[in-house]
C-alpha cells in the first residue's frame, strides 16, 4: 500500500517567515495530494488539494508544489501569522482506489512572535 | 449545510468491552470513510463506506467493524476493547468516494479511552 513520509516533525519559524514542510510518498499511482490543518482540539481541515496534473497551486499566502517524477510534494506559508499555528498533515490517494487517504505523521508548526 | 457530527464527543470504557460510534455525513455525501488518530501513529484509514458498501479496511484487527444505513449515516464498533484502542476516531464524509479526489470532510472526533 501507499507510505507517506512528512519532514519536520516539527518546525518553529519567526512570524512573517516562510515555513516548508515535504512530504514524500511511494505510489506513483496516487494523483489526488490533500493538505490538511488541525488546530489544538479541533478536527482536519482542508486547506489546500493538488491533483497529479498540476505541478502548483496556489491560495493566497499558501502554496503547494508537486514533483511527480520524484514522488515529492511540498506546502509552502509565506508571512506567517500566529493563527498558522497547527498541526499539518500531507496526504495521498488515488482514483480508483479504495485505502481511502494516507496520511503523513504531522508537523506540529510553531510560529514564533 | 450542516457539518459532520459525531456521537457520543468522548467514551470511556473497560477492557473487554465493546463500543459503538456514530457518525452522520454532510446531507447528500454518500461516503464515509473512518480514521484512528493517535499521537504515535497520526492518522490511520480504518474502513470506508460508499452507498451502503464497505469499500476498503485499513490494517486493523477483525475487531473493528462497521456499517452504513440508508440515509448514508455510519456506525463503528469495536469489540473486545484493548488499552491500545485509546484514541481519537475520527469520521469524515465525501461526495465522492475516496478514489475520486474529493473533499474529505472531518467530523470532531470520538475520544475513546480505555481503562
Amino acid at each position: 500500500g501507499e507510505n507517506v513520509e512528512q519532514h519536520p516533525s516539527t518546525l518553529s519559524v519567526q512570524e512573517g517567515d516562510s515555513a516548508v514542510i515535504k512530504c514524500t510518498y511511494s505510489d506513483s499511482a496516487s494523483n489526488y495530494f490533500p493538505w490538511y490543518k488541525q488546530e489544538l482540539g479541533k478536527r482536519p481541515q482542508l486547506i489546500i488539494d493538488i491533483r497529479s496534473n498540476v505541478g502548483e497551486k496556489k491560495d493566497q499566502r499558501i502554496a503547494v508544489t508537486l514533483n511527480k517524477t520524484a514522488k515529492h510534494f511540498s506546502l509552502h506559508i509565506t508571512e506567517t501569522q500566529p493563527e498558522d499555528s497547527a498541526v499539518y498533515f500531507c496526504a495521498a490517494s488515488k482514483e480508483g482506489g479504495a485505502d481511502g487517504l494516507t496520511f503523513g505523521k504531522g508537523t506540529h508548526l510553531i510560529i514564533q512572535p | 449545510k450542516a457539518g459532520v457530527t459525531q456521537t457520543p464527543r468522548y467514551l470511556i470504557k473497560t477492557r473487554g468491552q465493546q463500543v459503538t460510534l456514530s457518525c452522520s455525513p454532510i446531507s447528500g455525501h454518500r461516503s464515509v470513510s473512518w480514521y484512528q488518530q493517535t499521537p504515535g501513529q497520526g492518522l490511520q484509514f480504518l474502513f470506508e463506506y460508499f452507498s451502503e458498501t464497505q469499500r476498503n479496511k485499513g490494517n486493523f484487527p477483525g475487531r473493528f467493524s462497521g456499517r452504513q444505513f440508508s440515509n448514508s449515516r455510519s456506525e463503528m464498533n469495536v469489540s473486545t476493547l484493548e488499552l491500545g484502542d485509546s484514541a481519537l476516531y475520527l469520521c469524515a464524509s465525501s461526495l465522492v468516494a475516496s478514489g475520486g479526489g474529493g473533499e474529505q470532510f472531518f467530523g470532531p472526533g470520538t475520544r475513546l479511552t480505555v481503562l
